[in-house]
């Protein structure tokens, strides 16, 4: 059984749209959401991350939206890019800070 | 500075073959993991360390032995591969205390 589910699977945007990644979890000791950005070939690299005593963290065009009563949480990548064009994962973090649940990832197309 | 280093970035085995895939990170990090991601799947804990000479396992370890014996190095064993095991492997490491994983480059394994 998943942990972390992520919707959608793959995403078509116009460049200058926001594109929205939604994330679901159910284990309320979770306890640390990071997004990670993955490029064909290479590993997964941290984009930004929020913890849930926090609504939203912004960094740039990137936003992370939270709701802990639905344990619900979302990337917002705002005026998006074909630079943006990527694999996107949505993470939790459980017991003893070491084990991180994934989401089945967001493969976005951002079209020129 | 190099951060995670994986070998071989790519590797084709029989069934029933055995090999070692390597793993080292030059940033002191106390906490090291190995994740396969499959498509549709994400990214699923296979083992992870806490520091040398401990390790545990995560997610799906079943045909996967691991071992840390120094800090840098953490290498992921397949003592008998199966097609089942045709992924691509991530290597991540992070400090302890710290938040999100740093990510190898990854090592493409196909088996037939």
């Amino acid at each position: 059984q998943q942990q972390v589910k992520q919707s959608p699977q793959s995403l078509i945007v116009q460049k200058g749209g926001i594109s929205i990644i939604n994330c679901a979890y159910e284990n309320t000791a979770f306890d640390y959401f990071p997004w990670y950005q993955q490029f064909p070939g290479k590993g997964p690299a941290l984009l930004i991350a929020i913890r849930p005593d926090v609504s939203e963290k912004k960094e740039g065009r990137f936003t992370i939206s939270f709701n802990k009563s639905a344990k619900q949480f979302s990337l917002h990548i705002m005026d998006s890019q074909p630079g943006d064009s990527a694999t996107y994962f949505c993470a939790a973090r459980g017991e003893n800070f070491n084990k991180f649940y994934f989401g089945s990832g967001t493969k976005l197309n951002v079209k020129p | 500075n190099a951060g995670v280093t994986q070998t071989p970035k790519f590797q084709v085995l029989k069934t029933g073959q055995s090999m070692t895939l390597q793993c080292a990170q030059d940033m002191n990090h106390e906490y090291m993991s190995w994740y396969r991601q499959d498509p549709g799947m994400g990214l699923r804990l296979i083992h992870y360390s806490v520091g040398a000479g401990i390790t545990d396992q995560g997610e799906v370890p079943n045909g996967y032995n691991v071992s840390r014996s120094t800090t840098e190095d953490f290498p992921l064993r397949l003592l008998s591969a199966a097609p089942s095991q045709t992924s691509v492997y991530f290597c991540a490491s992070k400090r302890q205390g710290g938040d999100g994983y740093t990510f190898g480059s990854g090592t493409r394994l196909t088996v037939v």
